[in-house]
């Protein structure tokens, strides 16, 4: 079956713009979480929809936003990008109810601010 | 508070030699899983063992074996006989019944010498 699939893979942006990334999780998960991964830090939680709801939440700032859609496809926004935000952000999607099995990754939208 | 350290940012190896990955956890939760995540170059993480606070016997997988010891908060992951496609990134990651969050490590990126 078909994994996760992110969009876009790559992209470049300068200070200030916004940015929206895309995540189609794997038919019938119904839960899609964001993380941010970068050198030395790791793989940040951002947060977690499951059945269109935010579930959960990292410490990231409002400049950080998602929504989940019916289809449970999910987007993230983050508006007025700083040189920090350079990161590869990962979209996982599981099945979800209680959120304690494996966690399937897309590919990332590698993000570059200049 | 709850922490995944993995101490060893980076490990080299010549193929065929054992290797142990290592990751110490922190939560003062009773019930909560731990997680080995692959990252290969392409990006996406891969689920490789999940284990449950409740399960302390060890896993074997093929070349892949697993020593879970709460006395020491210790998860570690040991290849034999690596291989140089198991040259990746790996995350060892730990999921706690209080928040339903993940929290990842910082990594241990192998390298695999032919």
């Amino acid at each position: 079956k078909a994994g996760v699939t992110q969009t876009p893979r790559y992209l470049i942006k300068t200070r200030g713009q916004q940015v929206t990334l895309s995540c189609s999780p794997i038919s019938g998960h119904r839960s899609v979480s964001w993380y941010q991964q970068t050198p030395g830090q790791g793989l940040q939680f951002l947060f977690e929809y499951f059945s269109e709801t935010q579930r959960n939440k990292g410490n990231f700032p409002g400049r950080f936003s998602g929504r989940q859609f019916s289809n449970s496809r999910s987007e993230m926004n983050v508006s007025t990008l700083e040189l920090g935000d350079s990161a590869l952000y990962l979209c996982a999607s599981s099945l979800g109810l209680l959120n304690t099995g494996e966690l399937f990754f897309g590919e990332g939208s590698r993000l570059t601010v200049l | 508070a709850q922490k995944v350290t993995q101490a060893q940012t980076e490990i080299s190896v010549v193929e065929k030699e054992d290797v142990t990955l290592d990751c110490v956890y922190e939560t003062r939760d009773t019930t909560y899983y731990l997680f080995w995540y692959k990252q290969p170059p392409s990006g996406e993480l891969v689920f490789l063992i999940r284990r449950n606070s409740f399960d302390e016997q060890n896993e074997i997988s093929g070349r892949y074996s697993w020593n879970f010891q709460k006395s020491t908060s210790s998860f570690n992951f040991t290849i034999t006989a690596s291989q140089v496609v198991d040259s990746a990134v790996y995350f060892c990651a730990l999921l706690t019944s209080g928040t339903y969050k993940y929290i990842f490590g910082t990594g241990t990126r192998l390298k695999v010498l032919a």
